[in-house]
């Protein structure tokens, strides 16, 4: 079964401090993806990685970086939290071939004070 | 730009069949899934269907497209108060390899003993 782990199950920090998400799978998936979920919103993509050291913006990359420097880490960056980040959190990974499904982790709910 | 549309919530007592629906708007997918998430939990995939086929059925579960009409449904069979979580539609984006998927907003099923 393909195991997709976020670090934090509950993240509690302060305005303007750089917060760090991290997500690791097992499956040597080609593809990661990162997602914000917030009520009557649905997910929403943040950044997605195709490849080691590649990235790209989905539809909410603003406030947000990402860095994958292996295969099977990607990081989703806050470089200065505001409280309108304030959400769940979403890790994801596939097979880089169309139409795979993603595999999601459990999810971190970050808070922002 | 594409879009996948689901009504916010869904009532039914146990026993009963539940049935979600969703439209989405990219007619190049070729892959449609469903996704259930469970409070607190991640997305888990329940199934999915290629979209030359009109149904697809796996245990208490029956998924209906209706390419014409771009409209997929997923019917829960005798639904449990197990069942009850957020269902998730998604459709592949076009052919492409990056595995991103465009989901629904998401539909809270409520179901009362």
């Amino acid at each position: 079964d393909v195991k997709v782990t976020q670090s934090s199950r509950y993240l509690v920090k302060r305005t303007g401090e750089k917060v760090f998400l991290e997500c690791v799978q097992d499956m040597d998936h080609e593809n990661m993806f990162w997602y914000r979920q917030d009520p009557g919103l649905g997910l929403r993509l943040i950044y997605f990685s195709y490849d080691v050291k590649m990235k790209e913006k989905g539809d909410i990359p603003e406030g947000y970086s990402v860095s994958r420097e292996k295969k099977e880490r990607f990081s989703l960056i806050l470089e200065s939290a505001s409280t309108n980040q304030t959400s769940m959190y979403l890790c994801a990974s596939s097979l880089r071939a169309a139409n795979q499904p993603q595999h999601f982790g459990d999810g971190t709910r970050l808070s922002i004070l | 730009g594409e879009d996948v549309e689901q009504s916010l919530f869904l009532s039914v007592r146990e026993g009963d069949s539940s049935v979600i629906n969703c439209t989405y708007t990219d007619s190049s997918s070729t892959y449609l899934y469903w996704y259930k998430q469970e409070p607190g939990a991640g997305l888990q995939l329940l199934t999915y269907i290629f979209s030359n086929m009109d149904m697809k059925q796996d245990q208490r579960l029956t998924v209906l497209l209706n390419k014409k009409d771009k409209h997929l449904s997923l019917r829960i069979a005798d639904t449990q108060t197990g069942d009850s979580a957020i269902y998730f539609c998604a459709e592949s984006f076009g052919s492409s390899n990056t595995g991103k998927l465009i989901f629904g907003q998401g539909t809270t099923l409520q179901v009362k003993p």
